[in-house]
C-alpha cells in the first residue's frame, strides 16, 4: 500500500496568513494526488486534483503543486470559511489511501 | 450536477451484516467508477471499494473478506454490503463518484455497531 503522510497534523493560523500543508508519499505517484476540504459534519469536498488543477468553483486562492513524493497545498491568504480539515488522497494505484489530514484552527 | 445519497439502517448489530445503497441522480451510472469511503468518529478517511458499471470491483485489502459492493444501473444505484461487523465499523459512510478522483460525494450515512 502507497503510505501519504500529511504535516502538520494541525496548525493554527490568522485570516490573511499564507498556509502550506504538505503531503508525501512512500513512493511515486507521479502527479496521481488530490485534495480535499472537510468542515464538521459534511463530506469532504475535492479542492485540488492531479497535484495543481483547481476543482471548478474553487476560489483562486488554494493552489497544489508537486510530483513524485512531496506535494503542498498552498492557501494565499487564509479566508474565515477556509478553517477546515484538508486530506491529501493518491491515485496512482489501489488500494487508494488518504493522508491523515491537517486541521487548520484559528489562532 | 450529479447527486449521491445514503441510504440503510443506522444501527448494526455486531456480527451482523451491514448494508448501505447509494442512489444517483442528475446523471448515469453507466460510466466512471463508484466508490464507498468511511470514517470512524474523529479519524481519518478509508477506502472501502469501488464498482464499475459493468460490474467489475476492487477492494481495500483489509476489508476484502467482508465486502461487497454491486451495482443495479436500473436503478442508478450500487451498494455496500459489510458482514461480520464489529464496533470497529462504527463510522460515517460515504458514497463517491471516482474519476481519479472524488469529485461528488454524498452526505454521508453514520452506521453504528452496537446491540
Amino acid at each position: 500500500d502507497i503510505q501519504m503522510t500529511q504535516s502538520p497534523s494541525s496548525l493554527s493560523a490568522s485570516v490573511g496568513d499564507r498556509v502550506i500543508i504538505t503531503c508525501r508519499a512512500s513512493q511515486s505517484i507521479s502527479s496521481f494526488l488530490n485534495w480535499y476540504q472537510q468542515k464538521p459534519g459534511k463530506a469532504p469536498k475535492l479542492l485540488i486534483y492531479a497535484a495543481s488543477n483547481l476543482q471548478s468553483g474553487v476560489p483562486s486562492r488554494f493552489s497544489g503543486s508537486g510530483s513524485g513524493t512531496d506535494f503542498t497545498l498552498t492557501i494565499s491568504s487564509l479566508q474565515p470559511e477556509d478553517f477546515a480539515t484538508y486530506f491529501c488522497q493518491q491515485s496512482n494505484g489501489t488500494p487508494l489511501t488518504f493522508g491523515g489530514g491537517t486541521k487548520v484552527e484559528i489562532k | 450536477q450529479m447527486q449521491l445519497q445514503e441510504s440503510g439502517p443506522g444501527l448494526v448489530k455486531p456480527s451482523e451484516t451491514l448494508s448501505l445503497t447509494c442512489t444517483v441522480s442528475g446523471g448515469s451510472i453507466s460510466s466512471y467508477f463508484w466508490s464507498w469511503i468511511r470514517q470512524p468518529p474523529g479519524k481519518g478517511l478509508e477506502w472501502i471499494g469501488y464498482i464499475y458499471y459493468n460490474g467489475s470491483t476492487n477492494y481495500t485489502p483489509s476489508l476484502k473478506s467482508r465486502v461487497t459492493i454491486s451495482v443495479d444501473t436500473s436503478k442508478n444505484q450500487f451498494s455496500l454490503k459489510l458482514t461480520s461487523v464489529t464496533a470497529a465499523d462504527t463510522a460515517v459512510y460515504y458514497c463517491a463518484m471516482f474519476d481519479f478522483w472524488f469529485d461528488y460525494w454524498g452526505q454521508g450515512a453514520l452506521v453504528t455497531v452496537s446491540s
